[in-house]
This record gives C-alpha cells, sequence and structure tokens, in this order.
C-alpha cells in the first residue's frame, strides 16, 4: 500500500537558518503530494502541493519539488522565522480516498 | 465561507459517559473523514465518508460511530468513552481530483478530548 516517510524530529534551528525537512513516498502510479503545516493548537493546513512529476510547489517562501526518479518531496526554506515554528505533514494522495500522512516533524526555531 | 467548523473545542467526560463531536463544511465537499492525533502517533484515520449515506472505517474505528445523513454534517459519536479515547480529533474534507483521488484535505480547528 501507499505509505509516506518524514524526518523525524524535533528539528531545531536558530532563525534565518536553511532548512530541509525530507520526505519520501512508496505509491502506485501518480499521485499528487502535499505538504500540510500546524502551527500550535490548530488543525492542519495546506502550504503547497505538487501533482506531477518535477512540479514545484511553493508559498510563504517554502518550496519542494516532486521528484519521482527518487520519490521524494523534500521541503525547504531559505531563511526560516519563529513563525515558521510548527509541525510539518507530507501526504500523497493517491488511487483511493483515503490520502496517506507521514508522521509530522516538528520544527522550532530559535531567535 | 466558514469552511470546516467543528463543536466543541474542549471536553471532558467520565469513563462510560456518550457524546458527538460535531463537524460541518460549507464547501460541498464530498468526502470527510475524522482522524485522531496523539503524541508520536501522527495522524490515524477513525472513519470516513465519499457522500451522503456512505461511510466506512478508517484504521481506528473501534469505539466509534458515523453517519453522513447530508453533505454538509458528519457527526462522530462515542459510545461509551474510554480513557484510551483521550486525544485531539480532527474533522477533514476534500473534493475529489479524479476517480477515486481526492485532492486537497480542509480540516477544523479540531476538539480536544479529556476521558477520566
Amino acid at each position: 500500500g501507499d505509505s509516506v516517510t518524514q524526518m523525524e524530529g524535533p528539528v531545531t534551528l536558530s532563525e534565518e537558518a536553511f532548512l530541509t525537512i525530507n520526505c519520501t513516498y512508496t505509491a502506485t502510479g501518480y499521485p499528487s503530494l502535499f505538504w500540510y503545516v500546524q502551527y500550535p493548537g490548530e488543525g492542519l493546513q495546506l502550504l503547497l502541493k505538487a501533482t506531477k512529476a518535477d512540479d514545484k510547489g511553493s508559498n510563504k517562501g517554502f518550496e519542494a519539488t516532486y521528484r519521482k526518479e527518487t520519490t521524494s518531496f523534500h521541503l525547504e526554506k531559505g531563511s526560516v522565522q519563529v513563525s515558521d515554528s510548527a509541525v510539518y505533514f507530507c501526504a500523497l494522495s493517491g488511487g483511493s480516498y483515503i490520502p496517506t500522512f507521514g508522521r509530522g516533524t516538528s520544527l522550532i526555531v530559535h531567535p | 465561507n466558514a469552511g470546516v467548523t467543528q463543536t466543541p473545542k474542549f471536553q471532558v467526560l467520565k469513563t462510560g459517559q456518550s457524546m458527538t463531536l460535531q463537524c460541518a463544511q460549507d464547501m460541498n465537499h464530498e468526502y470527510m473523514s475524522w482522524y485522531r492525533q496523539d503524541p508520536g502517533m501522527g495522524l490515524r484515520l477513525i472513519h470516513y465518508s465519499v457522500g451522503a449515506g456512505i461511510t466506512d472505517q478508517g484504521e481506528v474505528p473501534n469505539g466509534y460511530n458515523v453517519s453522513r445523513s447530508t453533505t454538509e454534517d458528519f457527526p462522530l459519536r462515542l459510545l461509551s468513552a474510554a480513557p484510551s479515547q483521550t486525544s485531539v480529533y480532527f474533522c477533514a474534507s476534500s473534493y475529489q481530483a479524479g476517480g477515486e483521488r481526492t485532492d486537497t484535505q480542509y480540516f477544523g480547528p479540531g476538539t480536544r478530548l479529556t476521558v477520566l
């Protein structure tokens, strides 16, 4: 079945540092890929998505590229802020009604 | 649009009590689902629905019931609350992107449930 693996956290960075959160997936066919963000005390919200190979999703300075050859969708940001502290979930939507989520990676950004 | 709304935001129950967590969406989405989120466990799917009158079990359905009488509403019922059901519950909705694939999930703000 489909699966999503993302790096365990927490990831702790200083403000203005470069961020990478790794995400790899297993799926049949050509899934859509997503990154969701969950701020403290809130529900998940879409950060960015990509629907086909080589697509790049971007939003709020975050980027991720759909790499079919490496089955990856790594999240990157060039300069993180304290306000980026949150939990980040990688997810895929393949050939069923049920999306598959990774277990989440907590990001802590210090001033 | 209000998006996905959930009530209540917080709830404390005693073991054995029953209650219903409410979820509503105003986006005319076919697909709705319930998740629970526990520390270190990520999101676990409880039940889902692909349209009014159609529901199915997810990964952890025991102790929970759902129904979908309208497109807008998808309540989750705890039949006899247990301390193991202490968790944060999220409702989500989505539209179908084609075939059985769903697109972006829209999440509610969550219900924080404690069972004593």
